[in-house]
């Protein structure tokens, strides 16, 4: 089984709308942390936001912000009032365990979606 | 402060040759990853170091391998390459243990691999 699915290949929304991105994962690990990068055209995987299994709140960063359902082992990305530098490719992303020093820290992405801010 | 770097950015190679893909990771980070991204198929992970021990590694052929200095660089070696290895090779740092466990991955700028 796929341990990150984005099941939306490619989504279009207006400038300054919001938009949401969705991640669903898979893991029996109950200790585990979930990342959003965003890769624009030019390549370079930009860090967004974070969510750990065990946090009570769901993470913010800016206009980022990460709709997590623990049960639905879902991680949905809002970005609110889109701009037109927020077309890119979007990956969601998992590691298991605490991230602890004697711990592994691969990490598992899911295969993307494509983001086009329309002006 | 530095980011990851990554050399060379570009390289062309026939079907049968090696290469070497090499990564310095940000100053301080111990543990270095390696994907290779081709479109359709996102990320995958080829390996994890850190301390110079190979500690996990991905579902790929032998022809993929790996090292890690002391200073934390690292470097990749894929033998005799095939059509498909075409790709986008990625490097990334962690600092562990991060802040507050969060432990994020930070990329360099990769190295396009074209195989003729």
């Amino acid at each position: 089984a796929q341990k990150i699915t984005q099941t939306q290949p490619g989504m279009f929304v207006q400038e300054k709308e919001a938009v949401t991105l969705d991640c669903t994962y898979d893991t029996s690990d109950p200790s585990y942390g979930l990342f959003w990068y965003k890769q624009p055209s030019s390549g370079e995987m930009i860090f967004l936001i974070y969510q750990g299994s065990y946090d009570q709140q769901n993470a913010t960063e800016g206009r980022y912000s990460l709709n997590f359902q623990k049960a639905r082992k879902s991680a949905n990305l809002v970005i609110s009032a889109s701009q037109l530098g927020d077309s890119a490719m979007y990956f969601c992303a998992m590691r298991e365990g605490n991230g602890a020093l004697n711990t592994g820290n691969q990490f598992y992405f899911g295969t993307g979606t494509s983001l086009t801010v329309i002006p | 402060k530095a980011g990851v770097t990554q050399t060379p950015r570009y390289l062309i190679k026939t079907r049968g040759q090696q290469v070497t893909l090499s990564c310095s990771p940000i100053s301080g980070h111990r543990s270095v990853s390696w994907y290779q991204q081709t479109p359709g198929q996102g990320l995958q992970f080829l390996f994890e170091y850190f301390s110079e021990t190979q500690r996990n590694k991905g579902n790929f052929p032998g022809r993929f391998s790996g090292r890690q200095f002391s200073n934390s660089r690292s470097e990749m070696n894929v033998s005799t390459l095939e059509l498909g290895d075409s790709a986008l090779y990625l490097c990334a740092s962690t600092r562990i243990p991060g802040r507050m466990g969060v432990n994020e991955q930070f990329f360099g700028p990769g190295t396009r691999l074209t195989v003729l």
